[in-house]
């Protein structure tokens, strides 16, 4: 079965310094892969999403970026965090990407806080 | 603007009553709607899929309709459990040609013993 392991579970950091989110999945080949960001009351906001090594798709305009070094590996990084950057941050992996009639899994998730 | 709506009051139930969350959706045609179960500080567990041409769908416990005239969805939980206390989440996904799936903000459901 397929599984996602994200890390860390919770981080704090200060404001200015950088940031390095690892996602990997377990159990497929070739995922189509999601980092989605969830603030208190919000719905998910998608940030982006990699349908292979090295493509990636940026959804909102940010201080943040994503790489995909290897297949089941999506990073999430920042070089310099901003107090808006924190939030609840989802990797996620979908079936055939979106539209196609499967549901995500998502990671357990990590709680930025930026001081 | 697309806009998902969920009842942003929490709902509260007695244990063995059913459980009904509403998802309302403006200027947008999904080909599937999704619910999502979410517990406090974890990531959203997918519970069930319903596409545009079906009317219901039911797992366990679990039934969720889909009006694309009303242009809503409804998420009953039957003899529900106080195990079912959490927030759920309702998504929209469209057919083709995006990449974009827009989720409601949830409703937080507490079921009382």
């Amino acid at each position: 079965s397929q599984t996602i392991h994200q890390w860390p579970a919770t981080l704090v950091q200060p404001v200015g310094s950088p940031l390095s989110l690892e996602c990997t999945v377990e159990g497929t080949s070739n995922p189509n892969l999601y980092w989605y960001r969830q603030a208190a009351g919000r719905g998910l906001q998608l940030l982006f999403y990699s349908v292979g090594i090295g493509q990636i798709s940026s959804e909102v305009p940010q201080n943040l970026s994503a790489s995909r070094p290897q297949d089941r590996q999506f990073i999430l990084s920042s070089k310099k965090l901003l107090l808006s950057d924190s939030g609840f941050y989802l990797c996620a992996w979908k079936e055939g990407g979106v539209g196609v009639g499967y549901g995500y899994t998502f990671g357990s998730g990590t709680r930025l806080t930026v001081v | 603007s697309q806009k998902i709506e969920q009842n942003s009051e929490a709902l509260n139930i007695q244990e063995g009553k059913t459980a009904t969350l509403t998802c309302n959706y403006t200027n947008y045609s999904p080909a599937y709607l999704q619910w999502y179960r979410q517990d406090p500080g974890r990531g959203p567990v997918f519970l069930l899929l319903i596409r545009e041409n079906e009317k219901e769908k039911r797992k366990e416990r679990l039934k969720v309709t889909f009006d694309t005239t009303l242009k809503q969805s409804l998420f009953h939980i039957t003899a529900s459990q106080p195990a079912d206390s959490a927030t759920y989440l309702c998504a929209l996904d469209k057919r083709a040609g995006g990449f974009k799936t827009i989720f409601g903000a949830g409703t937080r459901l507490f079921v009382k013993a």
